[in-house]
């Protein structure tokens, strides 16, 4: 059963728009939050994370928010740029074992020129 | 960002044969992770390590084992590969107190 879901296996965007990618978790315990932006053949980069006992966490042109009661997260991309173009995953862990993470199934953003 | 490296990146071999993946990392991290991905598909954790001579299997089953003997070591091996263990295999670690994980790039595996 996948606690973390990511329910869009895609995004198009536009070159200097903003671009929202979404994520919600089903597991009440997990209190940390991270994305990863993923090439093909290549390691997932992380990106930013959040605490669950913050709502926003910003960095440049990424920010996480974070809405506990709806068990939904949030990451925008302000403004996009072709480089942005990856996949994007979600993750989120608990304090159980050593802070293992469980992962969405990715959303692909595509940033058009 | 913790320096991680796999080796080999691409590996390309035949049923029944036995293959080490190799993940090694500079950061002194404690912790160190193997995860498997299929294309399109989440990363499943297939076994962890709190340090030196602590292994754990992760949530996903897996024929796969791993030691750690050194702290910046932490090899996986398949005794007999088999065309289902075809997948990316990431590694990864975080500090002891951190709860950031640092992937490596990634080995291919290709199993005939």
């Amino acid at each position: 059963d996948q606690q973390v879901k990511q329910n869009s296996p895609s995004l198009s965007v536009q070159e200097g728009r903003i671009s929202i990618l979404n994520c919600d978790y089903t597991n009440s315990m997990f209190d940390y939050f991270l994305w990863y932006k993923k090439y093909p053949a290549e390691g997932p980069t992380f990106l930013i994370s959040i605490s669950s006992i913050k709502d926003k966490n910003e960095d440049g042109r990424f920010t996480v928010f974070l809405n506990k009661s709806a068990k939904h997260l949030s990451l925008h991309i302000v403004p996009s740029q072709p480089g942005d173009s990856a996949v994007y995953f979600c993750a989120a862990s608990d304090q159980t074992g050593a802070n293992n993470l469980f992962f969405g199934t990715g959303t692909r953003l595509t940033v058009i020129p | 960002e913790a320096d991680i490296y796999q080796t080999p990146r691409y590996l390309v071999i035949g049923t029944g044969k036995k293959i080490t993946l190799e993940c090694s990392q500079t950061m002194g991290h404690d912790k160190m992770y193997w995860y498997q991905q299929d294309p399109g598909m989440e990363l499943h954790l297939i076994h962890y390590s709190y340090g030196v001579n602590s292994t754990e299997k992760g949530d996903l089953s897996s024929e796969s084992t791993v030691s750690r003997i050194r702290t910046e070591h932490f090899p996986l091996t398949l005794e007999s590969a088999r065309p289902s263990h075809t997948s990316q295999y990431l590694c990864a670690s975080s500090a002891d107190r951190g709860r950031t994980q640092y992937f490596g790039p990634g080995t291919r595996l290709t199993v005939l």
